[in-house]
């Protein structure tokens, strides 16, 4: 049973558009969500995360937004670029386990 | 500052050999995680040490073992290799329990090919 849904396999989006990236889940347990970029042949890097008790947080191009009520996240890229071309992937934990749940990742393409 | 570190960078073993891979995380960080990614399955979660000790484990045959050493690094132990062991081996670390979540960061992992 899969908890954390990447339903999207890959999105493709131009140059200074907007990005939005979906992730679902089940376990209404997760009280933590992450988001990894990674490119192939390396491991993945931390982007973003939120704690359960938010419903928004931004760091610079990125946002992350939570809704609890739809176990619902997504993650904003705005400005995209070319750099920003990956495999997104998103993830969850139940805290006290810090069992990292991973979606299946989806890849993003920004065309100059 | 230095990133997680893994070795070997690919290690090729026959079935029923036994592997070793290798891991230290960042300066200061104190909990160490290992992942699993087979081909056409996402990552999966191994194993958690914290402060020397066995935290957490997934759903993983007891052949799956480590140990964090004093310095905090980490070993991660697969005894009698199976052809599915064959998989990308991913080390995390993160700060640990602070009283606030924190973020796991990764390596660049251990291509373990089983032949």
């Amino acid at each position: 049973d899969q908890q954390v849904k990447q339903n999207s396999p890959s999105l493709s989006v131009q140059e200074g558009r907007i990005s939005i990236l979906n992730c679902d889940y089940t376990n209404s347990m997760f009280d933590y969500f992450l988001w990894y970029k990674k490119y192939p042949a390396e491991g993945p890097t931390f982007l973003i995360s939120i704690s359960s008790i938010k419903d928004k947080n931004e760091d610079g191009r990125f946002t992350v937004f939570l809704n609890k009520s739809a176990k619902h996240l997504s993650l904003h890229i705005v400005p995209s670029q070319p750099g920003d071309s990956a495999v997104y992937f998103c993830a969850a934990l139940q805290g006290g386990s810090e069992k990292l749940v991973f979606g299946k990742g989806m890849k993003l393409t920004v065309n100059p | 500052e230095a990133g997680v570190t893994q070795s070997p960078t690919h290690l090729i073993k026959t079935r029923g050999q036994q592997a070793t891979l290798r891991c230290s995380p960042i300066s200061g960080h104190t909990s160490v995680y290992w992942y699993q990614q087979a081909l056409g399955l996402g990552l999966q979660f191994l194993l958690w040490y914290d402060e020397g000790e066995e935290r957490n484990r997934g759903n993983f045959p007891p052949r799956f073992s480590g140990r964090q050493f004093p310095n905090y690094s980490s070993e991660l132990n697969v005894n009698a290799l199976e052809l599915e062991d064959s998989a990308l081996y991913l080390c995390a670390s993160s700060l640990g329990w602070t009283g606030v979540n924190q973020p796991q960061h990764f390596g660049d992992g251990t291509r373990l090919s089983i032949l």
